[in-house]
């Protein structure tokens, strides 16, 4: 089965610092999309970065980018100049190639890494 | 462009009740798809549905239904609350089925409390 995780429960980090937040996951697929959201106080989920497997450049969003290592399957979030907006609960998402009969592409999401920005 | 809105914010049942709640996606957007958030259990997928169909299930039991209007809102349905039910209840939007790499744009949610 596919299972997504973060082994980081919580993080901290100081404005304007430059802060990695990690996720590894488990698949025998080779086309799959990787994504972080990030969910505030408010609640709804944002998203923050999205990673197609077969594309070995990384994704950059701004000060958000993605240090994908598709052998090593892990896709861990840098945080470049975190400000005070960015502390939220971030979670790592994967979503499965569709195939008929099978997966029908949903996403399995880690568990999650609260981040913490200082003054 | 009004995003994905999902009523009541809040909700307290007790046990043994039902209970709907409702999702209105991003005006366009014909997928809606519906994920359980717990403490324990981190986010885990409900279904999905398309064009009045559910496209995708996750692996709840029957308790947990729902539905999808002409005009794309959603609702889902929760029979004969448990305890264990008490969750924040998230929906998410996409114009095409998630399964065909459509972004999803989520909801605030409803939590709900079962006492």
């Amino acid at each position: 089965a596919q299972t997504v995780t973060q082994s980081q429960p919580e993080m901290s980090v100081q404005e304007a610092e430059t802060v990695t937040l990690s996720c590894t996951y488990d698949t025998s697929e080779s086309d799959y999309y990787l994504f972080w959201y990030k969910q505030p106080p408010s609640r709804q989920m944002i998203l923050v970065i999205r990673q197609e497997a077969y594309k070995q450049q990384n994704a950059t969003e701004n000060r958000f980018s993605v240090n994908f290592q598709k052998a090593a399957k892990s896709f861990s979030l840098k945080i470049s100049d975190s400000q005070l907006g960015d502390a939220a609960m971030y979670f790592c998402a994967y979503r499965p190639p569709f195939n008929y009969g099978g997966s029908q592409g949903n996403l399995i999401f880690g568990k999650g890494t609260k981040l913490s920005v200082k003054p | 462009k009004a995003g994905v809105t999902q009523t009541p914010r809040y909700l307290i049942k007790t046990r043994g009740q039902q209970v709907t709640l409702s999702c209105s996606p991003i005006s366009g957007h014909r997928s809606v798809s519906w994920y359980q958030q717990t403490p324990g259990q981190g986010l885990q997928f409900l279904f999905e549905y398309f064009s009045e169909t559910q496209r995708n299930k996750g692996n709840f039991p029957g308790r947990f239904s729902g539905r999808q209007f002409s005009n794309s809102r959603s609702e889902m349905n929760v029979s004969t609350l448990e305890l264990g039910d008490s969750a924040l209840y998230l929906c998410a939007s996409s114009l095409g089925l998630v399964a065909t790499n459509e972004k999803l744009f989520f909801g605030s949610g409803t939590q709900l409390s079962v006492l």
